[in-house]
C-alpha cells in the first residue's frame, strides 16, 4: 500500500525557515515524481512545487520560486521542501503527492494526510 | 500561467441527480486535465486523468469530457457519499494549475 506520511509543521513566525518532509513507503520512491501541495484553510489547492526521479527536473510555482527548494533523498524513500523567508499567506496544510511517472506526468493519483504550517507572529 | 475557472463555484443537487461540472482552461490544454474530489479534513483524491481516463477503483458513474479549451466533469447518478468539493487542475504547462473548487451539497 502507498503511504506518505508528512511532518514538520508548525508554528513559525514571518521570516523565518521550516523544513517539511515527506516518509514514502509502498512502492519504488526513486521511480516516480513527487510533488508539495498546499491548502489554505478553507481554500482551494495550490501546487507549490515537483521533482522528477533523479532530482534533475524541477519545478516552482511562482509564490514560492526563491524562497522554497525542494529535494529528495533516494536512499532515505524521503522528500523534503526547505522553506525561507516564510510569510503569513505560507499559512496551509501542505501535501506530500505522488506522481504516476517517473520524469512528470503532472498530476497526482497518490496524497499523503498533509502537515499544517502556520505562520504568525 | 494558465489559469483554470471552474462554473458554479457551488450547487444544490439531490441523490440520483445527474450533475455536471465544467472547467474553463485559459489556453488550450488538448487533454491534459484532471479532476480531484475533497471531502472534508481529507486529502484530495483523483478521479479521473487526461480528461477522460478513470482512475482505478473510482465508480463509473463518474465521467469526464472535452478538449482544447473546455472540460466537463459528469456525475450520472448522484450518491450520498459524492458530496464533496471537485477540482481540475491542467497537467500541460510545468507549472501545474488547479480551478478553485466547486462544492456539491445536498438539496
Amino acid at each position: 500500500e502507498v503511504q506518505l506520511v508528512e511532518s514538520g509543521g508548525g508554528l513559525v513566525q514571518p521570516g523565518r525557515s521550516l523544513r517539511l518532509s515527506c516518509a514514502a513507503s509502498g512502492f519504488t520512491f526513486d521511480d516516480y515524481a513527487i510533488h508539495w501541495v498546499r491548502q489554505a484553510p478553507g481554500k482551494g489547492l495550490e501546487w507549490v512545487s515537483g521533482i522528477s526521479w533523479n532530482s534533475v527536473s524541477i519545478g516552482y510555482a511562482d509564490s514560492v520560486k526563491g524562497r522554497f527548494t525542494i529535494s529528495r533523498d533516494n536512499a532515505k524513500n524521503s522528500l523534503y521542501l526547505q522553506m525561507n523567508s516564510l510569510r503569513a499567506e505560507d499559512t496551509a496544510f501542505y501535501y506530500c503527492a505522488k506522481d504516476p511517472m517517473g520524469v512528470r506526468a503532472g498530476y497526482f493519483h497518490h496524497w499523503g494526510q498533509g502537515t499544517l504550517v502556520t505562520v504568525s507572529s | 500561467d494558465i489559469q483554470m475557472t471552474q462554473s458554479p463555484s457551488s450547487l444544490s443537487a439531490s441523490v440520483g441527480d445527474r450533475v455536471t461540472i465544467t472547467c474553463r482552461a485559459s489556453q488550450s490544454i488538448t487533454t491534459y486535465l484532471n479532476w480531484y474530489q475533497q471531502k472534508p479534513g481529507k486529502a484530495p483524491k483523483l478521479l479521473i486523468h487526461g480528461a477522460s481516463n478513470l482512475q482505478s477503483g473510482v465508480p463509473s458513474r463518474f465521467s469526464g469530457s472535452g478538449s482544447g479549451t473546455d472540460f466537463t466533469l459528469t456525475i450520472s447518478s448522484l450518491q450520498p457519499e459524492d458530496y464533496a468539493t471537485y477540482y481540475c487542475q491542467q497537467s500541460y504547462n510545468i507549472t501545474l494549475t488547479f480551478g478553485q473548487g466547486t462544492k456539491v451539497e445536498i438539496k
